[in-house]
């Protein structure tokens, strides 16, 4: 499968806790992407990171791209109850494939 | 913008029966792309259109699943006849240049 890896399957942290996902990926891509997707609802897009960045920020989040290791990251700081969701990457590669991940399940307890 | 629209929301058919899935992209948006999201097998990609034209329906499970954009503004998805193991959700995404995906709030189906 050419599916994304997100690593761990499920975390569980206490609110105020950072929370670290990782994903990795097999072949050379355009762009990665963070989403998040809440019980019973569609995704929302969070970030984009090309091939040729290395970091973005995007208020509590930060998502980290090591091509050379084909994997990248995302860092939830200061978690919320509200940020309970399970997140996939999704991974843009060169020739026209578009594949997400299998999802990370967080959960923050109050 | 409204975003992405999907309808119907949810959908209850016999087996055998023809379902017609429906999206509605964001305007101006390029790309769009129907998933199948199951519990056992995750996020799936059945399909995507640029400009209009499927570029890869590779996903597509079987000849059952067909796909059409008549224009820029509307896509079907269509199975014909379901089965059982057809039931999940359904997204249509939209997307601008390759950029961020824009989800729809998904179909869920059902074959009994």
């Amino acid at each position: 499968s050419q599916q994304g890896e997100e690593d761990p399957q499920a975390l569980s942290i206490q609110e105020g806790e950072n929370a670290t996902m990782n994903c990795s990926y097999k072949t050379s891509i355009n762009n990665l992407q963070w989403y998040r997707q809440n019980s019973g609802r569609g995704l929302v897009h969070l970030i984009l990171i090309r091939s040729n960045e290395r970091e973005k920020h995007s208020g509590r989040l930060r998502v980290t791209l090591d091509t050379s290791k084909k994997s990248s990251s995302l860092l939830i700081t200061a978690s919320r109850a509200a940020d309970t969701a399970s997140y996939f990457c999704a991974t843009d590669h060169t020739g026209n494939q578009f594949y997400f991940g299998t999802g990370t399940s967080l959960t923050v307890i109050p | 913008d409204a975003g992405v629209i999907q309808s119907p929301r949810h959908e209850v058919t016999e087996m055998g029966q023809e379902v017609t899935l429906r999206c509605k992209p964001i305007s101006g948006h390029d790309y769009l792309f129907w998933y199948r999201q199951t519990m056992m097998r995750g996020l799936e990609l059945l399909i995507y259109f640029n400009n209009n034209v499927p570029i890869d329906d590779s996903g597509m499970p079987e000849d059952r699943f067909s796909a059409k954009m008549p224009n820029a503004s509307f896509s079907t998805l269509k199975i014909q006849p379901s089965e059982p193991r057809d039931s999940a959700v359904y997204f249509c995404a939209s997307s601008l240049i390759r950029g961020g995906y824009t989800f729809g709030s998904g179909t869920r189906l059902t074959v009994v």
